[in-house]
């Protein structure tokens, strides 16, 4: 597996701004993606992160709410776009090096937005 | 897309006993099976996994077993321990994808 660690841990945010949570692994992946999970919910996919070019979203997620970077093989960023009270959640990133299909996770970012 | 059901919601143990979890996918061409434990307040953790060449893997007190025909698979966790105690979830897909099953609460009581 990989070391994963995610910037910031928690955070509590103002309706209407934006949060940008930084995910960075201590080896270079393959794969890197964003999932949501709302309080007792499961993982829902946002999007896959891909390196030098745009994001993949997923159903029901849009650049303008959720842009992503990802500039090297080790770092992404997500971004939570005008925030309101329906975006509270979990934000996790996950890696998969190689061709595995394995993913492992970050810690996660509890976002509380008021 | 691929769409993944799990049950039961919650599931009761005494210590010593043996849980099982099942889920069903509707996507035939998913050929990667994760297991992850959630405890409270913490990342989900990869236990096991099993691809769609292989019908059972076991690791010591855990072992998954998947019927591609049904399309389903399932997680059994023998001589359960208190620290077993948290919410297990399912996965389903491959080609760097992964539906997840709406997970289920394993409580291990002493």
């Amino acid at each position: 597996s990989a070391v994963i660690s995610q910037k910031p841990s928690r955070d509590i945010c103002q309706r209407g701004t934006s949060l940008t949570i930084q995910c960075q692994v201590d080896s270079q992946v393959t794969m890197m993606f964003w999932y949501r999970q709302q309080p007792g919910q499961s993982l829902t996919l946002i999007a896959t992160a891909n390196q030098g070019s745009e994001a993949t979203y997923e159903s029901g997620f849009v650049i303008d709410k959720f842009p992503i970077s990802r500039p090297n093989l080790t770092f992404s960023t997500l971004t939570v776009s005008n925030m309101s009270p329906e975006d509270s959640s979990i934000y996790l990133c996950s890696v998969e090096k190689g061709t595995s299909d394995e993913q492992f996770f970050g810690p996660g970012t509890r976002l509380t937005v008021l | 897309g691929e769409n993944v059901e799990q049950h039961p919601s919650t599931l009761s143990v005494q210590e010593g006993d043996s849980a099982v979890i099942k889920c069903t996918y509707s996507d035939s061409a998913s050929n990667y099976f994760p297991w992850y434990k959630q405890e409270l307040g913490k990342r989900p953790q990869l236990i096991i996994d099993i691809r769609s060449n292989v019908g059972e893997k076991k690791d010591q007190r855990i072992a998954v077993t998947l019927n591609k025909t049904a399309k389903h698979f399932s997680l059994h966790i023998t001589e359960t321990q208190p620290e077993d105690s948290a919410v297990y979830f399912c996965a389903a897909g491959g080609f760097q994808k992964l539906v997840f099953g709406t997970g289920t609460r394993l409580l291990v009581s002493p």
